[in-house]
């Protein structure tokens, strides 16, 4: 199975910073990684697939960059609403594996 | 509009058989492409993935638990069923069906998209 590491696993930032969190592939997923973000008693929700791609309706503050087995989502000029936890997940092959997450919250 | 909903037990106990059943609307199993995954959450813990079956009832199942499950399709109710067997208090989970589209191309590699509506869950709990 690939293994899918994130870090932080925590975090803590105020409104309106910059954040930046990292997943990591036991192995080259090339480009077959998406972002979810979960909050207290929702279902996940996709926010970036396939590495760079923003589903429809997420806000533009949101991106993701990397390749292979590096990527990167980063929240700017972060808002209330996105203090929450966000999993990385591959799609490159089954079984699908996520990121053991990593928590956002207010500093 | 998709739609996706969860139900099932809320309370199983060690050793019993779960069955969870994942109603959804908005799309058709049958269509080319079309998949429904299972994904669980335990208390405070991170994301699972569970099974997935697709359109042409091929079925894919977690490694560490591929003994225990089975997953089925009922395409005239749009429904998917996931069983899980031998039942212990480390499977309390929220349980969520998911839906995720693929191509398979001519040498039967799939290519995966995403999990892009989810059922808002239904919380199982085991006990011992």
């Amino acid at each position: 199975d690939i293994q899918m590491t994130q870090s932080p696993s925590s975090l803590s930032a105020s409104v309106g910073d910059r954040v930046t969190i990292t997943c990591r592939a036991s192995q080259n997923i090339r480009r077959f990684l998406n972002w979810y973000q979960e909050t207290p008693g929702k279902a996940p929700k996709v926010l970036i697939y396939d590495v760079s791609n923003l589903q429809s309706g997420v806000p533009s503050r949101f991106s993701g960059s990397g390749s292979g087995t590096d990527f990167t989502l980063i929240i700017s000029d972060l808002q209330p609403e996105d203090f929450a936890t966000y999993y990385c997940q591959q799609s490159y092959s089954t079984p699908f594996t996520f990121g053991p997450g990593t928590k956002v919250d207010i500093k | 509009q998709v739609t996706l909903r969860e139900s099932g037990p809320a309370l199983v106990k060690s050793t019993q058989t779960l069955t969870l059943t994942c109603t959804f609307s908005g799309f058709s199993l049958s269509t080319s492409g079309m998949c429904v995954s299972w994904i669980r959450q335990s208390p405070g813990k991170a994301l699972e993935w569970l099974a997935l079956i697709d359109w042409d009832d091929v079925k894919f199942y977690s490694t560490s638990l591929k003994t225990r499950l089975s997953i089925s399709k009922d395409t005239s109710k749009n429904q998917v069923v996931l069983t899980m067997t031998n039942m212990g208090p480390v499977d309390t989970a929220t349980y969520y069906c998911a839906r995720i589209r693929a191509t398979v191309d001519s040498s039967g590699t799939y290519d995966w998209g995403f999990f892009d509506y989810w059922g808002q869950g239904t919380l199982v709990t085991v006990s011992s």
